[in-house]
């Protein structure tokens, strides 16, 4: 199994520019998570999708952000515009079932907005 | 809602000696319990969790963790560390309830051990 897959692993943008981050979840897995980790706020869930719908994106700190899940396999969060405080770590996890269920972390996107 | 504390956000050992990483949590269900590790410019691993019967969970890597519900802790322990056991270690918490709950975090604990 080739885990959660995140793309890119490294960005640097200037800031107002898009920055579009990708996630290629485990094959079966029907949850979907974005994550954020900063220095200041540690972890804290972004968005949640089952089977491809969004469920909770109550975490989306605004508008600028958004994310899809346009099939099982793939899923995108967006910035636009970015902002220096956007700079962080975006984490894709992926669960299969319930919430006691084992959840697969990506590598983690490391975004910088300069 | 339930919320996770990790007590302390900086652990330094010597390496060989005993560590105990703290975690409490507050929820008014019952709640699954997990121990994630994060090793430099990488992603969450799952070292352990405990979700019913023997209060002891063994994990990877020589960690254990014992859920405690009177005091409602869930700390994490090794009894000999190695140099590669450092990185940040996070307790994590989800309700039981069978939904679809996400995880909520603690703040992290950044374990450094020393030579």
């Amino acid at each position: 199994d080739a885990g959660v897959i995140q793309s890119p692993r490294h960005e640097v943008t200037e800031m107002g520019q898009e920055v579009t981050l990708r996630c290629k979840p485990i094959s079966g897995h029907d949850y979907l998570f974005w994550y954020r980790q900063t220095m200041m706020r540690g972890l804290e869930l972004l968005i949640y999708f089952n089977n491809n719908v969004p469920i909770d994106d109550s975490g989306m700190p605004e508008d600028r952000f958004s994310a899809k899940m346009p099939n099982a396999s793939f899923s995108t969060l967006k910035i636009q515009p970015s902002e220096p405080r956007d700079s962080a770590v975006y984490f894709c996890a992926s669960r299969a079932g319930r919430s006691g269920n084992t959840i697969y972390f990506g590598e983690g996107s490391w975004l910088t907005v300069v | 809602a339930q919320s996770v504390t990790q007590l302390d956000s900086q652990v330094p050992v010597f390496e060989e000696a005993p560590v105990e990483l703290r975690c409490n949590y507050s929820s008014s269900v019952s709640v699954y319990l997990f121990w994630y590790v994060q090793y430099p410019n990488q992603g969450l691993q799952l070292l352990l969790k405990y979700l019913s019967g023997s209060t002891l969970v063994k994990g990877i890597n020589g960690f254990e963790a014992e859920f405690n519900k009177s005091q409602t802790s869930f700390h994490l322990r090794k009894p000999s560390v190695h140099i590669s056991d450092t990185a940040e270690y996070f307790c994590a918490a989800a309700v039981s309830s069978g939904s679809a709950r996400q995880l909520t975090f603690g703040s992290g604990t950044q374990l450094t051990v020393l030579p």
